[in-house]
């Protein structure tokens, strides 16, 4: 069974602080795909980033970064310079890959609540 | 292009009453996922269509759950009869194809049952 922890609930920083979300997965595919999606207030889940297990180089997108490490099984994400804007719940999802049973499958984490305050 | 669109975007009713929720994926997105998120969690599948099929519904309380995706296309979810404990927001996502695509989301439906 895959699972995905998001240990942290709620994290309140203020603007211009950084702030890393921790993920930590557990999967026994051999093959799997990583994902964070953002959730505004607004509600709508937004796709922010797809990591194949395979491909453990880390990513750096404008503000945001991404450390995936295979031996932790953590997917880790950090928002550098944090703005008021950045206020949403972040969620880490597992899916499987193409050969295997979870495929086309995804377990979301929890969650967790990034409140940026001016 | 349209995103995924779902209605209503909210909706209060008695328990016991029925209740439909709509969605509308992204045109040419086969694969349909109907999603449940309990305040303070994150979303749980209900049911995964390929096209008109449901491939997964392992999930989906069957007893007062229904739900279908006619042609392929749209899809609704239905509660009949609603529960308190169905209190929640009901997602709808869609993606090109089964696995590994990007999960597009809708504004999602939230029910409140009294």
């Amino acid at each position: 069974a895959q699972k995905v922890t998001q240990a942290q609930t709620e994290i309140s920083v203020v603007e211009k602080e950084d702030v890393t979300l921790d993920c930590v997965y557990e999967t026994r595919d051999t093959t799997y795909y990583l994902f964070w999606y953002k959730q505004p207030p607004s509600g709508e889940l937004v796709f922010l980033i797809r990591r194949n297990s395979f491909d453990e180089q880390n990513e750096i997108s404008g503000r945001y970064s991404w450390n995936f490490q295979k031996s932790t099984s953590s997917f880790n994400f950090t928002i550098t310079a944090s703005q008021v804007v950045d206020s949403a719940v972040y969620f880490c999802a597992l899916s499987g890959g193409m050969t295997t049973d979870s495929w086309g499958k995804f377990q979301f984490g929890a969650g967790t609540q990034v409140v940026v305050t001016p | 292009e349209a995103g995924v669109v779902q209605s209503p975007r909210y909706k209060i009713i008695e328990k016991k009453q029925p209740v439909a929720f709509w969605c509308n994926p992204i045109s040419g997105h086969n694969t349909l996922y109907w999603y449940r998120q309990n305040l303070g969690q994150g979303p749980e599948l209900l049911i995964r269509y390929e096209n008109e099929e449901a491939v997964d519904d392992s999930q989906l309380p069957k007893d007062r759950f229904s739900a279908e995706r006619l042609k392929g296309v749209d899809s609704t979810l239905k509660i009949q009869p609603a529960e308190l404990g169905d209190s929640a927001v009901y997602l709808c996502a869609s993606s090109p194809g089964t696995g590994a695509n990007v999960l597009t989301f809708g504004a999602g439906s939230r029910l409140t049952v009294l």
